[in-house]
């Protein structure tokens, strides 16, 4: 299966807001409500930030939010921060116990 | 709850690879376990997921025939083995548990002649 479409970059100025798209298809993100978003520093394990489209983990800030849409699934960084420079991927149930993650954005805080 | 993974691995093309990863803090029965590899400079790619609570797996199908997933329940351990390993295997190899929560620290699979 396919890995989900992610932009590969994305950047903003410290407050702004930022929206980077997952593009799955009707088999994966449009079917279920298990998406998930991840954050990863380099060289560091990532850390998961959204799970189930929209919940945040207990621990991670509420500037992190989540959307979905039909085929495409959403994270917007409200408030964006210094700290938030990092690579951020997506991943989606696919049915029968499968997973499927996205090619990952690189963001950049100006 | 800790994920801890057994060290870095050197191997030759065509030899076989086994990572294990060794779960605390939490009942072992009660959550899916994962695995994700990461190549370097690359993105995520999930490689399966072991049912601890009898021992059901999935794979994706690029990996099937080349990944196996097992579990050991009294020592609270899930390995991945995958054979057959090339150049393009060299990656980090992750366990998660249940849909991502928690992660292991990683370790490095190399393959070399």
């Amino acid at each position: 299966q396919s890995a989900l479409t992610q932009p590969p970059s994305a950047s903003g100025s410290p407050g702004q807001a930022l929206t980077i798209s997952c593009t799955g298809t009707s088999i994966n993100v449009g079917r279920y409500d298990y998406v998930s978003w991840f954050q990863q520093y380099p060289g560091k394990t990532p850390k998961l930030i959204i799970y189930e489209v929209t919940k945040r983990p207990s621990g991670v800030p509420d500037r992190f939010s989540g959307s979905k849409s039909g085929n495409t699934a959403s994270l917007t960084v409200s408030g964006l921060q210094a700290e938030d420079e990092a690579d951020y991927y997506c991943s989606s149930y696919t049915g029968n116990n499968n997973y499927v993650f996205g090619s990952g954005t690189k963001v950049t805080v100006l | 709850i800790q994920l801890v993974q057994s060290g870095a691995e050197v191997k030759k093309p065509g030899a076989s690879v086994k990572v294990s990863c060794k779960a605390s803090g939490y009942t072992f029965t009660k959550s899916y376990m994962q695995w994700v590899r990461q190549a370097p400079g690359q993105g995520l790619e999930w490689m399966g997921i072991i049912n601890p609570d009898g021992g059901g797996t999935s794979y994706p199908q690029k990996l099937q025939g080349r990944v196996t997933v097992t579990m050991d329940t009294s020592a609270s351990t899930v390995d991945i083995e995958l054979s057959n390993l090339t150049s393009d295997d060299t990656a980090m190899y992750y366990c998660a548990l249940g849909a991502f929560d928690y992660w292991g620290q990683g370790t490095l699979v190399t393959v070399s002649s």
